[in-house]
């Protein structure tokens, strides 16, 4: 079924800047479309961006696009996701998951989940 | 966007009893691309229904689900100690990919 971890979940002053991982084992990364989903304090999951398997195409939540830039390294099995101009209302767990494959492409539900990265945006 | 809403926002039941968690969408979703999730606190959400329909490996038969265009239906069919958390909808037709509020099973 696969694993997933991610890293690099920190505190940081509105205005900065992070960038999470995600290393994946267990399956054929380079097959799989990938997504990021977060989840805030207290409240439901919000869908934040995805990539498909080469890369080639992404989408993002409106309430970070311009802000976050979603890419992979097939190569060392790594999702990545970088944040700029970071709010406060972005503090939450940030999931790492993959999707789910369809007859003749991806299906962006999230078939195998990571254990999350806590992102705290505080002065 | 496609604006899922989840009913009721609590379930309160006992282990045994049936559960029928509802998922309404704003717009049709296209072919059935509906999923259901169960966090627990403290932990990843878990797929357990995609396709509207489809069981995910390793999910128990008492957890069914059905519905399509705006109306999704998941089903319990007997509830186990291990069965309360909270769910979630999901829709992957359309982007950007939307979920639902959320729906918490608690023991009654």
């Amino acid at each position: 079924e696969g694993q997933l971890l991610e890293s690099g979940g920190d505190l940081v002053q509105p205005g900065g800047s992070l960038r999470l991982s995600c290393g994946a084992s267990g399956f054929t990364f380079s097959n799989y479309a990938m997504i990021w989903v977060r989840q805030a304090p207290g409240k439901g999951l919000e869908w934040v961006s995805g990539i498909s398997v080469t890369g080639a195409k992404t989408d993002f939540a409106d309430s970070v696009k311009g802000r976050f830039t979603i890419s992979r390294v097939n190569s060392k099995n790594t999702l990545y996701l970088q944040m700029i101009s970071l709010r406060a209302e972005d503090t939450a767990v940030y999931y790492c998951a993959k999707a789910g494959m369809g007859l003749v492409g991806p299906l962006y539900y999230m078939d195998v989940w990571g254990k999350g990265t806590t992102v705290t945006v505080s002065s | 966007e496609i604006v899922l809403t989840q009913f009721p926002g609590t379930l309160s039941l006992s282990p045994g009893e049936r559960a029928t968690l509802s998922c309404r969408a704003s717009q049709s979703v296209s072919s059935s691309y509906l999923a259901w999730y169960q966090q627990k606190p403290g932990q990843a959400p878990r797929l357990l229904v995609y396709g509207a329909s489809s069981r995910a490996t390793g999910i128990p038969d008492r957890f069914s689900g059905s519905g399509s265009g705006t109306d999704f239906t998941l089903t319990i069919s007997r509830l186990e100690p291990e069965d309360f958390a909270v769910y979630y909808c999901q829709q992957y037709g359309n982007s950007p990919r939307t979920f639902g509020q959320g729906t918490k099973v608690e023991i009654k």
